[in-house]
Parts: C-alpha cells; structure tokens; sequence
C-alpha cells in the first residue's frame, strides 16, 4: 500500500531532550515535506525537500533539523525542544515537480514539550 | 507576497442541504494550482480537488467542486448534499510554479464545518 509513514503517532516530552520524529514513504517520491498545524493557524511549512541532499527552509524552520540522505527518509530534529514546539507534525510527500499533483500525508505526530 | 484566505473560521449546515466554503488568494504569478483538504476529526489530511489556473473548467470529484473565479481570486469548495460524515476541518492550499516558493505549498488556516441531522 502507498503511504507515507510518520512515527510516533503521539510524543510526550520535557524542555531540551533532543528527539527526531521519522518520516518515510514507499512510493519514490522525489519531494518531501514537514509541516506543524496549530490551532487557528493552518500548516506551516517547516522544512521541504526537492530530491536526496537537497532540503530548503520553510516558513518556520528556527527550531528544527531534516536530513534526506535516502530518497525515502526525511526525519524531522528537534535539538532542543521547546514549548512552544508543542503541535500537531505532519510528515507529506509527492512525486515531483508538477503543479497539480497532491500531497500525501501521514498520520500526523502530535508532540507536547512540557 | 503569496496569501491564501479563508474567513469562515466556522460553518453549520444541515444535513441533504449544499455548503460553499470561502477561499481567496493573493498572487501576481499567472501560473498555479489550487488545492483543498479535509482533516477529520481524527487529524489525517484527505486530498480533496485538485484546480489549475489555466484549467477552463471548474473541477468537480463526486459531490465536491470547486467554483473558481480567477479574476476574484477566490476558489471557492461546494459540497452538495451535506452528510453528517462531512464534518470536519476543511483547508485551502495554494502551489505555485514558478519561482522562489516553486514547489512549495501554502495553506489557509482552515473552516470547520459541522453538519448536522
């Protein structure tokens, strides 16, 4: 089945404990993507990925790392979380470069820093 | 710089009944695609309709189509025959193809919608 797989579903930690939430998809997509969603706020892009070795900012980056060295792997770093990086991650994928192709979603990993 | 809009934080229809959801966009790329969303409640994104700019028609999936006004800069979602399973977070994203934001994906904050009986 395609599918773009995030992991932990649910993720509870404290202030500056270095955690990485994986993102991984079956389907050779070429671009991938990491967005946090906050209440009243939509999706924020974090980071985005065109193809393996190349990862750009989003509208949010301050905060996070990425890596892609495969094409199917794009974890999401937090150094040293936050508070304020308590928020429903998205983990998304297409193909390439087309205007009209979707984006496929994972799950969604909701993380609290306490 | 690109916007996208959506002023309902909330809407309520009944159920059989049809729904417009508001989108509005602001551009000056001629070139570029529409999207919209749904987030159940049980938080995963469903990829909805898909509309180009340069489409000539307005796009259409089953009971969903999009009524697109380019020159308004609105693309707005129509839901006919509301269904109780409707209910949920609905978002606008806005790509564009060309550019510094090539590629990337720009939603809206999103309209509840609750459907009910």
């Amino acid at each position: 089945e395609a599918q773009v797989t995030q992991n932990p579903r649910y993720l509870i930690t404290v202030t500056g404990k270095k955690l990485t939430v994986t993102c991984s998809q079956n389907m050779n997509h070429e671009y991938m993507s990491w967005y946090r969603q906050d209440p009243g706020l939509g999706l924020r892009q974090i980071y985005y990925s065109m193809n393996v070795e190349v990862t750009d900012k989003g509208d949010v980056p301050e905060g996070y790392k990425v890596s892609r060295k495969e094409k199917r792997n794009f974890p999401l770093i937090l150094e040293s979380p936050s508070p304020n990086q308590t928020s429903l991650y998205f983990c998304a994928s297409r193909k390439g470069r087309q205007t009209n192709e979707k984006l496929f979603f994972g799950s969604g990993t909701q993380l609290s820093v306490l | 710089a690109q916007k996208i809009t959506q002023t309902q934080p909330g809407m309520f229809v009944q159920e059989k009944e049809a729904v417009t959801l508001d989108c509005t966009y602001d551009t000056s790329d001629p070139s570029y695609g529409l999207f919209w969303y749904k987030q159940p409640s049980s938080g995963e994104m469903i990829f909805l309709i898909y509309q180009g700019s340069y489409d000539q028609q307005n796009a259409t999936e089953g009971r969903y189509s999009l009524n697109f006004q380019k020159a308004r800069k609105s693309a707005n979602l129509v839901i006919s025959a509301s269904q109780l399973g409707d209910s949920a977070m609905y978002f606008c994203a806005m790509r564009f193809d060309r550019g510094s934001t090539l590629g990337r994906l720009y939603f809206g904050r999103g309209t509840q919608l609750t459907v009910w009986p």
